[in-house]
């Protein structure tokens, strides 16, 4: 089993929508959580970073962490069409570098 | 806003060629990392450095990477003797303490032909 799942997609919504962005791990010494958004050929932008269970509001974007159930879930309000890369969870036990899921490919469309 | 830079943006080398990719962290930061994303395949942590000396490594940091901190503001990774499978985009992070927020560079493109 794969310590970090993530659905690479690509996930296709209309703008305006609300995207919701999952993983799963199986790890439970993972502490920290990430969201990071990659365009294409650019390095990794952190959007979001949070360390327990619970919800973290940042703007439009939600990141939310379920440690009982290993999983956590990103989710954008109003989406646009700038919101269009790909979306990379990441989680940290603390201890050396971040563990990433492979990344979901986000299309919104006009 | 003070951001992790990278060079060169694309490097080309021979099999069998030694690279040195450089990155300048954030200049408060104290943790440095090198990560790699092979094409199409997710973001891989390669080693952590602190203080002058390495503080983790992956299974993918073997004997033909090592990296260095020659002077104040630079850090560099070292391919000895490159691999075609070595070809991968190459990212420096930094951090000011080990749990805090990981700060990204563009990233080095290395095409081994």
């Amino acid at each position: 089993q794969k310590e970090v799942e993530q659905d690479p997609g690509p996930l296709s919504v209309p703008e305006g929508a609300i995207v919701s962005l999952n993983c799963t791990y199986s790890n439970s010494a993972f502490q920290y959580f990430m969201w990071y958004r990659q365009y294409s050929r650019k390095g990794p932008e952190l959007l979001m970073y949070t360390y327990s269970s619970g919800n973290k509001e940042d703007g439009r974007f939600t990141a939310q962490v379920d440690k009982s159930s290993k999983y956590i879930s990103l989710f954008i309000r109003d989406s646009q069409p700038s919101d269009s890369a790909t979306y990379l969870c990441a989680m940290d036990r603390g201890a050396d570098g971040l563990t990433f899921g492979k990344g979901t490919h986000l299309i919104i469309q006009p | 806003e003070p951001e992790v830079t990278q060079t060169p943006s694309h490097q080309v080398t021979q099999m069998g060629q030694e690279v040195i990719l450089r990155c300048v962290p954030i200049s408060n930061h104290l943790y440095f990392y090198w990560y790699r994303q092979i094409l199409g395949q997710k973001v891989e942590f390669l080693v952590s450095f602190y203080n002058n000396e390495i503080s983790e490594k992956s299974e993918i940091f073997d004997d033909q990477f090592s990296v260095e901190r020659p002077d104040g503001s630079n850090f560099t990774l070292k391919i000895r003797s490159t691999k075609l499978e070595d070809s991968a985009m190459y990212f420096c992070a930094s951090n000011i303490g080990q749990l805090d927020t990981q700060y990204f560079g563009p990233g080095t493109r290395l095409t081994v032909l």
